[in-house]
């Protein structure tokens, strides 16, 4: 069965402090792996799509990498705005031609002033 | 550009009470897709459409169902509402099948 796993639930930081998020995964075959921000009372919001191992992008203060199993969200001196649900998602072979997502059940980043 | 608009954004159901969650998107995006969110549970997938006239089942969907009868629009209709219905629903819209997804604000449904 196709699953995702991130880790930890909830994550406090101090400002500047920086951090990663896991996001690991088991699936018949990787077709793309999608990082969200959702801030409470809202919808996720788009944030990377990573497709082979060893690709990396990023975005002001987050950096995402993929690896064979995982992909980490690395937050580099992150700020309180940066407080919000992370989510991550696989899109597996087969699926493609749908765009059909499997998400995790989220990292929850807090960031203390 | 409004994106994609859910209505309404909060409700409350009694139990076998039927209603319709309404999902528009002015993106021109052929894929749309229903999911559920519950704590701790991530997002279940309940419904999906890969353009208007074409719509099938996702890993949940039990109890509800769907049409597309044009690109814009892609309502979620539940039917003889129950308590393990109440969660947050959120409607989501790709231009590609390989694009990140844009969601709307959710639908929190409670059924009592």
């Amino acid at each position: 069965e196709d699953q995702v796993t991130q880790s930890p639930e909830a994550l406090r930081l101090q400002e500047g402090e920086s951090s990663s998020l896991n996001c690991s995964y088991t699936v018949s075959g990787l077709r793309g792996l999608f990082w969200y921000r959702q801030d409470p009372g809202k919808g996720p919001e788009f944030l990377f799509t990573l497709y082979s191992a060893g690709e990396e992008k990023e975005k002001e203060r987050l950096k995402a990498t993929l690896t064979k199993k995982e992909s980490f969200l690395h937050i580099t001196a992150p700020k309180p705005e940066d407080s919000a649900t992370y989510l991550c998602a696989v899109q597996v072979q087969g699926s493609s031609n749908t765009g059909k997502l499997i998400f995790g059940q989220g990292t929850t980043l807090q960031v203390k002033p | 550009n409004a994106g994609v608009t859910q209505t309404p954004k909060f409700r409350i159901l009694k139990i076998g009470q039927s209603m319709t969650l309404q999902c528009t998107q002015d993106m021109n995006h052929n894929y749309m897709y229903w999911y559920r969110q519950d704590p701790g549970m991530g997002l279940k997938l309940i419904y999906y459409s890969v353009g208007a006239g074409i719509t099938d089942k996702g890993e949940v969907p039990n109890g509800y169902n769907v049409s597309r009868s044009t690109t814009e629009d892609f309502p979620l209709r539940l039917e003889l509402a129950a308590p393990s219905q109440t969660s947050v629903y959120f409607c989501a819209s790709t231009r590609t099948a390989n694009y990140g997804y844009t969601f709307g604000s959710g639908t929190r449904l409670t059924v009592v």
